[in-house]
């Protein structure tokens, strides 16, 4: 079956621009993760769904970063009035239960933004 | 102070040669450990899980001391393949999320 799948694989946008970046997971995983990865850097954790519930946004790094499940399938992060610290590859991941401990993250191949 | 700390990178090692990585990780609460691989411009992957009784797949074995909460990870006969890096991740149990070391890049010469 298919893998996680993201779109656009790679984006640019202007500083001030809104952009939204999709996640489709392995269809039946219940967790959905999303992590921001800058570069030379490990993958840090941004929000967490369990089906259509957001149960963790404690790593979104401000208000300006929004991110939605609603029918507990694909997911969507939303990223407002980009900065240029924004620019970083944005990893989805899912996991087929609901409790992720012990229990393998398939991640996506991400979405490279650029600010510019 | 980051949560998981890793060694820093660059490892330059010949094929055949005999590598270790090590990770320490600060919150005593962490529930689970992994070793996760990312080759370069990809997504990181399971490489395998760090069990308290240590653990081997093939060439890699993984140790974990939740004492000194440090983890290990050694590679026997490096391949050219094994080129990547390697990222220390723990679990906790709260939100289910992975917590990533910076990673240590491995580069393989012939």
């Amino acid at each position: 079956g298919a893998g996680v799948s993201q779109s656009p694989r790679y984006k640019v946008a202007k500083r001030g621009q809104d952009v939204a970046l999709r996640c489709d997971p392995i269809s039946g995983h219940v967790s959905l993760f999303w992590y921001q990865q800058a570069l030379g850097q490990g993958p840090e954790f941004l929000t967490y769904f369990q089906n259509e519930a957001q149960l963790d946004k404690s790593g979104l790094p401000s208000d300006r970063f929004f991110a939605e499940r609603p029918e507990g399938s694909v997911s969507t992060l939303k990223i407002q009035r980009t900065q240029q610290e924004d620019s970083a590859v944005y990893l989805c991941a899912s996991s087929l239960t609901g409790l992720a401990g012990g229990h393998e993250q398939y991640f996506g191949p991400g979405t490279r933004l650029t600010v510019t | 102070r980051k949560e998981v700390e890793q060694d820093p990178g660059p490892f330059n090692v010949p094929e055949g040669a005999t590598v270790a990585f090590n990770c320490t990780y600060s919150n005593s609460a962490s529930q689970s450990f992994f070793w996760y691989r990312q080759d370069c411009r990809k997504e990181p992957k399971l490489l395998m899980s760090v069990y308290s009784s240590g653990n081997e797949d093939g060439r890699f074995t993984a140790q974990l001391n939740r004492a000194s909460q440090y983890i290990s990870l050694l590679i026997r006969d490096s391949k050219l393949s094994d080129s990547a890096t390697y990222l220390c991740v723990v679990f906790y149990n709260q939100g289910g999320k992975l917590i990533f070391g910076q990673g240590t890049e491995l580069s393989v010469k012939p």
